[in-house]
């Protein structure tokens, strides 16, 4: 079993839908981190939390710490939200990320 | 703005081939790390270095070498290329806190492919 699971593996929305990603983990860890993959590109960090909630334009992460548990929701989805989204946490006293193996999000106008 | 670069976006190889990947970072950071992502299986760390001269072997290790001469640049080497290594390799970098998270900083990727 993998130490970071996500789910759905795969999410297709209409433009303008609520979206939910979920990520649960089984490890301690120190933080957990939300990226975003485009097609053929390089990742980018959207948020590294700890505890509580995080907002960032039209996305928000959530982490609940007793049950080992992140969402990131998007709000009013675009087109341009289309893309693979991966959960990562850091593990205590270790510099390296555990990844899950990714959401692929596809929004259609 | 943070900028981590890697040498080539796409790459073919031959079987066999000595098969270099390098990577750049411009803030300063301790840390550089290697991946590999594969469909299904996400990123899987292959190679970490926290200083110059310093490395630590991450999951995926076997069939790869690197090397960190100076702090701002970390090779990837595959000593000889296999078709099972073809893949997206991924570059990244962090600054080191001590007890405290810092988020990676990604390069653009290589696609390498070996026929």
């Amino acid at each position: 079993k993998n130490e970071v699971e996500q789910s759905p593996q795969n999410l297709t929305a209409q433009e303008g839908e609520f979206i939910t990603i979920n990520c649960s983990y089984s490890v301690g860890i120190s933080a957990l981190h939300w990226l975003q993959q485009h097609p053929g590109g390089g990742i980018v960090s959207l948020f590294m939390l700890s505890s509580g909630k995080k907002k960032h334009g039209r996305l928000i992460a959530t982490i609940n710490i007793q049950e080992k548990h992140s969402s990131l929701h998007i709000t009013a989805s675009h087109p341009r939200d289309s893309a693979v989204y991966i959960c990562a946490v850091s593990s205590y006293n270790t510099d390296k990320l555990i990844f899950g193996t990714g959401t692929r999000l596809q929004v259609f106008p | 703005d943070v900028k981590v670069t890697q040498s080539s976006r796409y790459l073919v190889k031959r079987t066999g081939e000595k098969v270099f990947l390098e990577c750049v970072q411009d803030m300063d950071h301790e840390n550089m790390f290697w991946y590999r992502q594969d469909p299904g299986l996400g990123l899987r760390l292959i190679y970490f270095s926290y200083d110059v001269k310093m490395k630590e072997k991450g999951d995926i290790p076997e069939g790869y070498s690197v090397s960190r001469e100076k702090k701002e640049r970390f090779s990837l080497i595959l000593e000889s290329a296999s078709t099972n290594q073809t893949s997206m390799y991924l570059c990244a970098s962090s600054r080191v806190f001590p007890d405290i998270p810092y988020e990676q900083y990604f390069g653009p990727g290589t696609r390498l492919t070996v026929t």
